[in-house]
């Protein structure tokens, strides 16, 4: 199964870009890199995914090196109800379903 | 105003009771999914279910049963032979056999059996 590897923490100021990387080594070339994120108690919210290309919407910009082997995840202006737990995932296709495999994701601090 | 809904949000249970969680969505989607998070840890799979009458163990399904009865409900029944029940649980639910399969989550109910 691939697997995804986050650094277990980071910090960004109020107002600036914060990239949150990911290594997917083992990604296979029909697995889809999905981004979610998860404030305390809540449950997880997505953000955003892509295959090959880079991809962008309301929230993010999710940048996929050209081998595929990682990924970074960019919040633009990160503000401080961005705080939560990162999770890089990559979805498989099992028995003929859809199967997320989550990490312990990176927990991001936006700073004041 | 479309979405997952999940009840209770806190739940408390004696030990040897088995307790049942309810996930509702209406979104339509073929999908539903029972995940369970333990303190700083990622979500791992329970059960999952891609149409209604048919479901299949996930990673840790062991004092776990489910049903899938109605395309919007998939109820989760945490039974006496869950060794460590006490955990944070969520259903997610999504299209079904597409390409791109996008799964939302519902809030979570947490369980703490005594």
């Amino acid at each position: 199964d691939a697997k995804t590897t986050q650094p277990t923490s980071m910090d960004c100021a109020e107002g600036r870009a914060a990239n949150l990387p990911c290594n997917h080594s083992t990604i296979s070339g029909n697995e889809y890199v999905y981004w979610y994120r998860q404030i305390h108690s809540q449950g997880p919210q997505y953000i955003i995914h892509g295959l090959k290309n880079n991809e962008t919407n309301e929230m993010a910009s999710l940048i996929i090196t050209e081998d595929r082997k990682s990924s970074t995840l960019i919040l633009p202006h990160a503000t401080l109800r961005d705080t939560a737990v990162y999770y890089c995932i990559v979805r498989l296709v099992v028995s003929g379903t859809y199967k997320y495999i989550f990490g312990t994701g990176t927990r991001l601090k936006v700073l004041a | 105003d479309g979405g997952i809904t999940q009840s209770p949000k806190y739940l408390f249970r004696k030990e040897g009771q088995n307790v049942t969680l309810s996930c509702e969505q209406n979104l339509n989607h073929d999908a539903m999914y029972w995940y369970r998070q333990d303190p700083g840890q990622g979500l791992r799979l329970i059960y999952y279910s891609q149409i209604v009458n048919d479901f299949q163990k996930g990673d840790i399904a062991e004092g776990y049963s489910v049903s899938r009865e109605k395309k919007e409900s998939f109820p989760l029944t945490v039974t006496s032979a869950q060794k460590n029940p006490t955990a944070f649980y969520l259903c997610a639910s999504s299209w079904s056999g597409r390409a791109e399969d996008t799964q939302y989550f519902g809030p979570g109910t947490r369980l703490t059996v005594l």
